[in-house]
């Protein structure tokens, strides 16, 4: 089983639609959440961390339920160009910063 | 402020020979890592410097990856001998290493490998 795990898409939706990403997460022990933006033959860059309350960053929310070890990302209004690749990322260890990297969710907003 | 840099942004080498990339952190960050990425994945962890020492290299194929940073800043990621399945995007990404679990990671933007 991998370490997280996310619905590869593509997610093909209309302008102005609202879209959810959802991943889930193997080691209860995790400490941090985030998830990350790829565009297309780019470097990951950081959308947004993920609290346990719950955090929302304009037209992005992000959630997470440490106890079904869930994450989910909510577009509202998605734009043109909001398509690329979402990427669940979990920090496993205290001592180590390294980023578990989920495979990603391929977004395609469409005209 | 200037992002981290990476050099070369593309090789294509055949298999069995070597090759090495060079990454540059943000300056002051004292954490640097290695990221390999494969098409249609996202990036997996070789290795994570905090300064000159190595943090965690437990998924650094030890037989062919070789990694350092002498000084405490800029980088190289080694691989020798190559093969098919080390074609891939080396992703560098640096931090403050000081704030915690929390705290951002920035990644250069990439080395493009292809073994033939």
């Amino acid at each position: 089983r991998k370490e997280v795990e996310q619905d590869p898409g593509p997610f093909n939706v209309p302008e102005g639609a609202t879209v959810a990403f959802n991943c889930t997460y193997s080691n209860s022990a995790s400490q941090s959440f985030f998830w990350y933006r790829q565009d297309c033959r780019k470097e990951p860059k950081l959308l947004m961390s993920v609290y346990s309350s719950g955090n929302e960053d304009g037209r992005f929310t992000a959630q997470l339920n440490r106890a079904s070890q869930y994450i989910s990302l909510l577009i509202r209004d998605s734009k043109l160009s909001d398509s690329a690749t979402y990427l669940c990322v979990v920090n496993r260890d205290t001592g180590r910063r390294a980023l578990t990297f989920g495979s990603g969710t391929r977004l395609q907003v469409q005209p | 402020e200037a992002g981290v840099a990476q050099s070369p942004r593309y090789k294509i080498i055949e298999k069995r020979q070597s090759v090495a990339f060079w990454c540059n952190p943000i300056s002051g960050h004292a954490t640097l890592y290695w990221y390999q990425q494969i098409l249609g994945q996202g990036p997996k962890l070789l290795i994570q410097f905090q300064n000159n020492g190595v943090v965690d290299d437990s998924q650094l194929p030890k037989d062919r990856f070789s990694a350092e940073r002498l000084k405490g800043v800029d980088s190289t990621l080694k691989i020798q001998p190559a093969k098919l399945e080390d074609s891939a995007v080396y992703l560098c990404a640096s931090s403050l290493g000081t704030s915690g679990a929390q705290e951002t990671q920035y990644f250069g933007p990439g080395t493009r490998l292809l073994v033939l």
